[in-house]
Formats: structure tokens, sequence, C-alpha cells
């Protein structure tokens, strides 16, 4: 079963613009995570999407957002790029329905956004 | 969710056992310890989970105290690719889809 992918892999923005980022969970999982993580703050929970909808959100200004697919396929828009957006993003799939603590997440390799 | 903390760093022969340990002092009955290691800015990887009994893979063992206090996980005969961040995280149910990565352990296997 393929894994969790990201694109694109690498990306250089200047300040001020948007920027859009992809993510496909492994087949049959249903909740989407998104993580940002920078040198300075570690490993930080964007939000998380399953069905289309927005389950859970970390503590984010709303320059930060996304989506999800029918197909469960999912994309998270930064708008306004700061100087301090320049981070690994990263993106989760689980199979939850019932977001159980059993429920394990799978990352995939993440974005690596530069903002100059 | 319940805080963890784990040492900083770590090192370990090649070839030996690697134990790393975590405590989470304030677990709840219902929630299940995690680990995840990330090697050099790649996405993090699931290792293993547990409840409350021991539990093995092909990866490694956790081994959770009866209190559920505590925890460590063991990576039998480490190589130098174990070299990672390891993380310790302890979830809830109500935090659907949300991990809470602490700093971690980094764990430098040396020859």
């Amino acid at each position: 079963k393929a894994g969790v992918t990201q694109t694109p892999r690498y990306l250089i923005k200047t300040r001020g613009q948007q920027v859009t980022l992809s993510c496909s969970p492994i087949s049959g999982h249903r909740s989407v995570s998104w993580y940002q993580q920078t040198p300075g703050q570690g490993l930080q929970f964007l939000f998380e999407y399953f069905s289309e909808t927005q389950r859970n959100k970390g503590n984010f200004p709303g320059r930060f957002s996304g989506r999800q697919f029918s197909n469960s396929r999912s994309e998270m828009n930064v708008s306004t790029l700061e100087l301090g957006d320049s981070a690994l993003y990263l993106c989760a799939s689980s199979s939850s329905s019932l977001g159980l603590e059993r429920d394990t997440q799978y990352f995939g390799p993440g974005t690596r956004l530069t903002v100059l | 969710d319940a805080k963890t903390t784990q040492p900083p760093s770590m090192d370990c022969a090649e070839g030996r056992a690697a134990n790393l340990p975590c405590n989470h002092s304030t677990i709840s009955g219902n929630e299940y310890v995690y680990w995840y290691r990330q090697i050099h800015s790649q996405g993090p990887q699931y290792i293993i989970h547990g409840l409350k009994n021991n539990e093995t893979n092909e990866m490694a063992s956790l081994i959770i105290t009866e209190d559920r206090k505590s925890s460590t996980l063991i990576l039998p005969h480490a190589t130098l690719r174990d070299t990672a961040v390891y993380y310790c995280i302890v979830r809830r149910a109500s935090n659907t889809g949300k991990l809470i990565f602490g700093q971690g352990t980094t764990l430098q296997v040396k020859p």
C-alpha cells in the first residue's frame, strides 16, 4: 500500500505571497492532519480534516487554512506569507472514524517551505 | 493530553540494545502511549503503541509499568540507521487527529 504523499517537496516563496500544499493520504484513510515543524517551536498541530470537515484545530492564525476533498486528499493554504512561516509542513493520515486513541497516524515526507 | 518527559539525548553502541525512557505520570486510563521517531528532516515514523500490556513488533518493544506512569522503548539491536529523535506521546481520544509532540530524545548510535 502506498504511503502518504505530499507535493511539492520543496517550495520557495517571498513574503506576502500565498502557497498551497497538497497531501494524498494512504488509500482508505479518511482523516488527514497537518503539522508545522520549525527549529524553535518543534512539531505543532495545525488542523485535522475528516469527511471534508475540519474536526480539530490548533493555535495558528487564520492565514493558515485547509480543506479536504471527497477522495480524502487535502490541501493547506497559507496566505500573506511571513518569514516565520518557513518550516517543514507535514501531513499525516489515519483510518480514524472516531478519533480513537488507538488510531495510528502515518506521516508523509513533508514539504519544505522557505519564505524569503 | 498527559505531559511526557524524556531525556534530551542518549548514546548507544551499535549492536547493543537502546532503552529509551519516558515519564507520563498524569496519564489517564484511556490514553495510549505512542512512540514515533524522526530521522533528520524526514516525516515522523510510527514505531509502536500500547495501553497497558507490553507490546512488541518488528521494530521495537514497548514496556509500560504497571501503574502506567512510565514506559520504555527498546530497540533490541541498535544500528547506525536508528540514529534519530524519538518521541513519546500520550494521546487522548478527544483530540482527534492530533498528536502533541514534545522535544523528544535524540538517540545517537555510535560504531
